[in-house]
């Protein structure tokens, strides 16, 4: 039981690059998140699936796409990467949509350049 | 937004002394959650609290709601240099987190 893996670990793009960051999750949870972190901060969602098959934006979705591929993969998209996107990503999912705690994956360091 | 601010940002104690951080939020909630992360890793849940109740207890772990003041209070008895790392609080739903609290715990 692997929890929540994401992939890759590391990252570095130059401006204008795409690139998919991948999660999937092995306990059946109904709802995955994408977050992001900066220095010093908190973590800010980006966009959110309450369950297979919809997904919402969150606090941050501009630049970002996501997929919900099904019930375990959820990846997250940066069509036209920006330096103001370095961030560390996390993944996370839940059994249900409110009340529910989250887990989290160990996060995907992401520098633009 | 339901964002949760902590406070004190950062703090400094002595092993085997207690640590006590606070959460506001913004808007009613169903539930409160407390998670922890350790340098460069994950959130890691620790305690729920959910809107219809004013304490909680998980091992050295005691959190308090108070949904009239919209704040919360996550108390860590007896610390270890274990429980060194950043703290966050964030409400039901969308779960928005504010910047935590940074304890540190010297041996």
């Amino acid at each position: 039981n692997a929890g929540v893996t994401q992939t890759p670990k590391f990252q570095v793009l130059k401006t204008g690059q795409s690139m998919t960051l991948q999660c999937a999750q092995d306990m059946n949870h109904n709802s995955m998140y994408w977050y992001r972190q900066d220095p010093g901060m908190g973590l800010r969602l980006i966009y959110y699936s309450a369950s297979e098959g919809t997904t919402d934006k969150g606090e941050v979705p501009n630049g970002y796409n996501v997929s919900r591929l099904n019930k375990r993969e959820f990846s997250l998209r940066l069509e036209s990467a920006a330096p103001s996107q370095t961030s560390v990503y996390f993944c996370a999912s839940s059994e249900g949509w409110q009340s529910y705690e989250q887990y989290f994956g160990p996060g995907t360091r992401l520098t633009v350049t | 937004s339901q964002q949760g601010e902590e406070d004190p940002q950062a703090l400094s104690i002595q092993e085997g002394e207690n640590a006590t951080m606070n959460c506001s939020y913004k808007t009613s909630i169903n539930n409160l959650q407390w998670y922890r992360q350790n340098s460069g890793r994950g959130l890691v849940h620790l305690i729920l609290i959910r809107s219809n109740e004013r304490e909680k207890h998980s091992g050295r772990l005691r959190v308090t709601l108070d949904t009239s003041k919209k704040s919360s209070s996550l108390l860590i008895t007896a610390s270890r240099a274990a429980d060194t790392a950043s703290y966050f609080c964030g409400g039901s739903e969308k779960l928005v987190f504010g910047k935590g609290t940074k304890l540190t715990v010297n041996p």
